[in-house]
This record gives structure tokens, C-alpha cells and sequence, in this order.
């Protein structure tokens, strides 16, 4: 079944604790990305790759890494996590490009609580 | 970063009733996604428009992408409580790269009985 998968889907966490997100697609998909989601703010894009060892910022990048490593995978790095990174994340991947016109196909969801 | 407004943020309405949800921009965009998000999943696709004053049908639901490409419009008709979910539309952020996507706020949608 094609599908992106997230790990964990829930977390609670405490400041400063280092933690990963992960996300695995299994479309051989080269476009991959993550958002988060918050009460009346939307969808924000945090970062997205374009390919294997491409990356680049969204429009709320601080705070997060992420790496490509594999076209499959996309992790999501909170090197030092802080209560307003409390969210909803969602990783998404694409066939190409950013989805102008095409798909962007999204995972299940993590939600993340840092006390 | 273009910005996308959506009207209304919230709606109940009951089965049976049409209802319509906005979506508006200052920017033009070379096209517009709407997207429907159930309780607990992700984001699905249900149209992408691309041409100004496109108009595109699913079922009940009717898209139209503004003339001038800056807004679009979500119809349903006869809504069910099926389509009850947050009604998201999303375009390509050319300001910097068009590898940007962005969201606008959504719209939460409640069909009840």
C-alpha cells in the first residue's frame, strides 16, 4: 500500500530532551517535506527536500533539522525542544516538485507535547 | 510568503443545506489545491485548478478558480454529515522558490444530522 508513515504518532517530551521524528515513504517519491499545524495558524511548511542530500528551509525552519539521506526517508530533528514547538506535525512527500500540480500525499500525523 | 485567507473559519450547518468557502488572495497563483482533513489524519487531495475560471466538479462539491487566479471557492451541495472535516486550499509559493507550498488557515466544516 502506498503510504507515508510517521513515527511516533504521539509524544510527550521535556525541554532540551534531544528528539527525532521520523517519516518513510514508500512511493519512491524524490519531493518530501514537513509542516506543522497549529490553532488558527494553518499548515506551515517547516523544511522540504527536492531530493536525496537536498534540503532547504520553509517558513518556519527555527528550532528543527532535518537530513536526506535516503530517498525514503525524512526525519525531523529537534536538537533542543521547547514548549512553542508543542504542534501537530505532518511530513508529506510529492512525485517532483513542490505540488504546484501535483499531490502532496501526507502522513497520519505525530503530536507533540513538550512540557 | 504569499498568504491565503479562508472564510468562514467555522460552519455548522445540517444535512441537506449548500453552503460555500472562500479562499482569498492578494498574489496571483499559478494554481490552487484544496485539501480535506479528517479528525486524526493527514491532509487529502480533492481538486488542483490550474486555469482562470476553471471550474471542476466531485459529486456535491463544485471548485472555481477566480478569473484572475488570486481566489478560488469551495460549493457543496447538499452537504452530508460525510463531509463534515477541515477544507484546507493550498498554492505554490513562487516568492522565492516555486518549491514552497502554502496553506491557508482552513475552514472547519460540521454536518450534523
Amino acid at each position: 500500500e502506498a503510504q507515508v508513515t510517521q513515527n511516533p504518532r504521539y509524544l510527550i517530551t521535556v525541554t532540551g530532551k534531544k528528539l527525532t521524528v521520523t517519516c518513510s515513504q514508500n512511493m519512491n517519491h524524490e519531493y518530501m517535506s514537513w509542516y506543522r499545524q497549529d490553532p488558527g495558524l494553518g499548515l506551515r511548511q517547516i523544511y522540504y527536500s527536492m531530493n536525496v542530500e537536498v534540503t532547504d528551509k520553509g517558513d518556519v525552519p527555527e528550532g528543527y533539522k532535518v537530513s536526506r539521506k535516503e530517498k525514503r526517508n525524512f526525519p525531523l530533528i529537534l536538537e533542543s525542544p521547547s514548549p512553542n514547538q508543542t504542534s501537530l506535525y505532518f511530513c508529506a512527500s510529492s512525485p517532483r516538485t513542490s505540488g504546484s500540480r501535483e499531490t502532496q500525499y501526507f502522513g497520519p500525523g505525530t503530536r507533540l507535547l513538550v512540557l | 510568503t504569499q498568504l491565503l485567507e479562508q472564510s468562514p473559519q467555522f460552519l455548522s450547518i445540517q444535512e441537506g443545506e449548500n453552503l460555500t468557502v472562500y479562499c482569498n488572495s492578494s498574489s496571483v497563483f499559478s494554481s490552487l489545491q484544496w485539501y480535506r482533513q479528517e479528525p486524526g489524519e493527514g491532509p487529502v487531495l480533492l481538486v488542483t485548478v490550474v486555469t482562470g475560471g476553471e471550474v471542476k466538479k466531485l459529486k456535491r462539491l463544485t471548485f472555481q478558480f477566480g478569473d484572475a487566479r488570486k481566489d478560488s471557492s469551495l460549493h457543496i451541495t447538499a452537504a452530508q454529515p460525510g463531509d463534515t472535516g477541515l477544507y484546507l486550499c493550498a498554492g505554490p509559493d513562487h516568492t522565492g522558490t516555486a518549491s514552497k507550498l502554502t496553506f491557508g488557515t482552513g475552514t472547519r466544516l460540521q454536518v450534523t444530522l
